[in-house]
């Protein structure tokens, strides 16, 4: 069965400090990878996709960045961190697919909090 | 631009009634309709979905319908249980040109099941 884990769980970083969230995915090949944020009150945001190594989509300008540096690996960074950056940052995964509809299988999440 | 939009913020139901959550979208391109459940401090989980051929989906106590014509879905929990108390989010997605569908996400309803 397919698993994903992201880490770390809670983190809390000073304003202006570098950030690195990493996420992986195992039991399936080739999938799309998907970062996803949740301000406090608010539904879901997409901020980044991808849909193989080194291909990566922005949805959202911003001072955060992606990269596809393995097929199931993806990894959510920034140089500076703003206050207006925390939230619940939420990794997920589906099968390769733009025609037929399919779920995303979400990680547990991280919870980013700059001060 | 809301595309997918859950008007309720919140709602309280007895134990062993219905719940009945509601979803409006307006992209008409979207074929494809989800929920999904999230408690605090995790990832949401994927809980059902519908495609666009059909008006109705079952899956034990959860039921999805789909009204196209009014752009509204909902889903129905029946009997509600206090373990469905959470967030539910409705999301959609539409064909994509590239390889990967993004999926649309409502800002959530909070679901409390009262004893």
């Amino acid at each position: 069965s397919q698993t994903i884990h992201q880490w770390p769980a809670t983190l809390v970083q000073p304003v202006g400090s570098p950030l690195s969230l990493e996420c992986t995915v195992e039991g399936t090949s080739n999938p799309n990878l998907y970062w996803y944020r949740q301000a406090a009150g608010r539904g879901l945001q997409l901020l980044f996709y991808s849909v193989g190594i080194g291909q990566i989509s922005s949805e959202v300008p911003q001072n955060l960045s992606a990269s596809r540096p393995q097929d199931r690996q993806f990894i959510l960074s920034s140089k500076k961190l703003l206050l207006s950056d925390s939230g619940f940052y939420l990794c997920a995964w589906s099968i390769r697919t733009a025609v037929i509809g399919s779920p995303l299988h979400f990680g547990n999440g991280t919870r980013l909090t700059v001060t | 631009d809301q595309q997918v939009k859950q008007n309720s913020p919140s709602l309280s139901v007895q134990e062993g009634r219905i719940s009945i959550l509601n979803c409006d979208y307006t992209n008409s391109m979207f074929d494809y309709f989800l929920w999904y459940k999230k408690y605090p401090a995790e990832g949401p989980t994927f809980l059902i979905s519908i495609s666009s051929i059909k008006d109705k989906n079952e899956d034990g106590r959860f039921t999805v319908f789909l009204n196209k014509s009014a752009k509204h879905l909902s889903l129905h929990i029946v009997p509600s249980q206090p373990g469905d108390s959470a967030v539910y989010f409705c999301a959609a997605s539409g064909p994509s040109s590239g390889s990967a569908r993004q999926l649309t996400f409502g800002s959530g309803t909070q679901l409390t099941v009262l004893p």
